[in-house]
């Protein structure tokens, strides 16, 4: 079964533009988390999405949004860049929503802005 | 809210040893779940091992298990006959059980530990 994708793997923005990244879950799973990793913060959570609905957000301003398809593919935006948006991007999905199932990560998009 | 402590940023150990990392954690739930995460240089995060906190037994995956104090808050990893491969950034991580709270369904992360492994 193949695992978690993302794509882009990497991407290089300028301050100002918005980017959009992807995320394709493990075949059947319907539950999709982001987080966002820097050197500084470490790994934060972004936000949930199960059967296409934000089940959950972290602490992020509405400049980071999200949304989930019908085959539970999932993107997410970030509008207005700004530097300290530079970060490791990874995705991760579950069966179903719930600490009982396990969370399988995508290789991440490392997202470069100047 | 909930805290993950991980106190160690480095640790060493030699080809074959044992190594122990610590992480302390902060809630107030009572059902919630604790994970160990390796993140080698590739950056994917692979689970190593997890814990129920209604389980009083510690979890074990073959080289790896856990030292699950619940009133301590404390979940140590151990990680027996290291090997190079084993070198990696490893995260302590919690995730509450209890459905519809603001915090249901996230990963919490410590700051991790990178884990050196000497041949």
């Amino acid at each position: 079964k193949a695992g978690v994708t993302q794509t882009p793997r990497y991407l290089i923005k300028t301050r100002g533009q918005q980017v959009t990244l992807s995320c394709s879950p493990i075949s059947g799973h319907r539950s999709v988390s982001w987080y966002q990793q820097t050197p500084g913060q470490g790994l934060q959570f972004l936000f949930e999405y199960f059967s296409e609905t934000q089940r959950n957000k972290g602490n992020f301003p509405g400049r980071f949004s999200g949304r989930q398809f019908s085959n539970s593919r999932s993107e997410m935006n970030v509008s207005t860049l700004e530097l300290g948006d530079s970060a490791l991007y990874l995705c991760a999905s579950s069966l179903r929503t719930g600490a009982v199932f396990e969370q399988y990560f995508g290789p991440g998009t490392r997202l470069t802005v100047t | 809210a909930q805290t993950v402590t991980q106190s160690q940023p480095e640790m060493s150990v030699q080809e074959a040893e044992t190594v122990t990392l610590s992480c302390t954690y902060d809630t107030s739930e009572s059902d919630y779940y604790l994970f160990w995460y390796k993140q080698p240089p590739s950056r994917q995060m692979i689970l190593v091992i997890r814990q129920e906190a209604y389980k009083q037994q510690n979890a074990t995956e073959n080289r790896f298990s856990v030292n699950f104090q619940k009133a301590a808050k404390s979940f140590s990893l151990k990680i027996s006959d290291s090997q190079l491969g084993d070198a990696a950034m490893y995260f302590c991580a919690y995730r509450s059980g209890n459905a519809g709270g603001t915090s249901y369904g996230k990963l919490t992360f410590g700051q991790g530990t990178i884990l050196t492994v000497h041949p």
